[in-house]
């Protein structure tokens, strides 16, 4: 099925543990973006590629580093995890042009939870 | 981008019309207004986008007010299934990124 796949879905690090959350995307979208959700909160970008070999930070970038690899894939890597990156993580595609009849706009993977202990 | 007002909460009975109203009364010319829903910790879905004109899917409608300072999003006949946190944002179309609020939870019971 077309969509945005992420991996892996669940994660538990310690403190000062590095890892990286993959995506990926089957759409050809140009643009990819990574956001954070809190509890009971609204999703924050945290970096975004608008496409191909571009990333741009976003409103909560610091501890996070983040690699477009193709047109398909932008992973996020934590240096060193801290506790206050425990939240759910979701990785986003889209196409978006003019707004029009033919922007449907972006398109979420199912999240990676992570607790970071 | 303009900056959106939701109620925090609506509820539904199933079957009936949900109406979710939402307030972007500093919104400019070239901003769309788009819908999203995100169902318990599922990633958010898109829902309908307009910038004008009333817009209609197989999912919703979306009125737009003449002066593009509010609208609703309308779920003709909301099911369980449409218990959901709906967004409301607005931004200009190209290669402007989504800002999400913390939405309106509406909750359909029977």
């Amino acid at each position: 099925n077309a969509g945005v796949t992420q991996t892996p879905k669940f994660q538990v690090l310690k403190t000062g543990q590095s890892m990286t959350l993959q995506c990926a995307q089957d759409m050809n979208h140009n643009s990819m973006y990574w956001y954070r959700q809190d509890p009971g909160m609204g999703l924050r970008l945290i970096y975004y590629s608008a496409s191909e070999g571009t990333t741009d930070k976003g409103e909560v970038p610091n501890g996070y580093n983040v690699s477009r690899l193709n047109k398909r894939e932008f992973s996020l890597r934590l240096e060193s995890a801290a506790p206050s990156q425990t939240s759910v993580y979701f990785c986003a595609s889209s196409n978006i042009g003019t707004g029009g009849s033919t922007d449907y706009g972006y398109t979420f993977g199912s999240g990676t939870r992570l607790t970071v202990v | 981008d303009a900056k959106t007002t939701q109620p925090t909460s609506m509820d539904c009975a199933e079957g009936r019309a949900a109406n979710l109203p939402c307030n972007h009364s500093t919104i400019s010319g070239n901003e769309y207004v788009y819908w999203y829903r995100q169902i318990h910790s599922q990633g958010p879905q898109y829902i309908i986008h307009g910038l004008k004109n009333n817009e209609t899917n197989e999912m919703a409608s979306l009125i737009i007010t003449e002066d593009r300072k509010s609208s609703t999003l309308i779920l003709p006949h909301a099911t369980l299934r449409d218990t959901a946190v709906y967004y409301c944002i607005v931004r200009v179309g190209a290669a402007s990124k989504l800002t999400f609020g913390t939405g309106t939870r509406l909750q359909v019971t029977l």
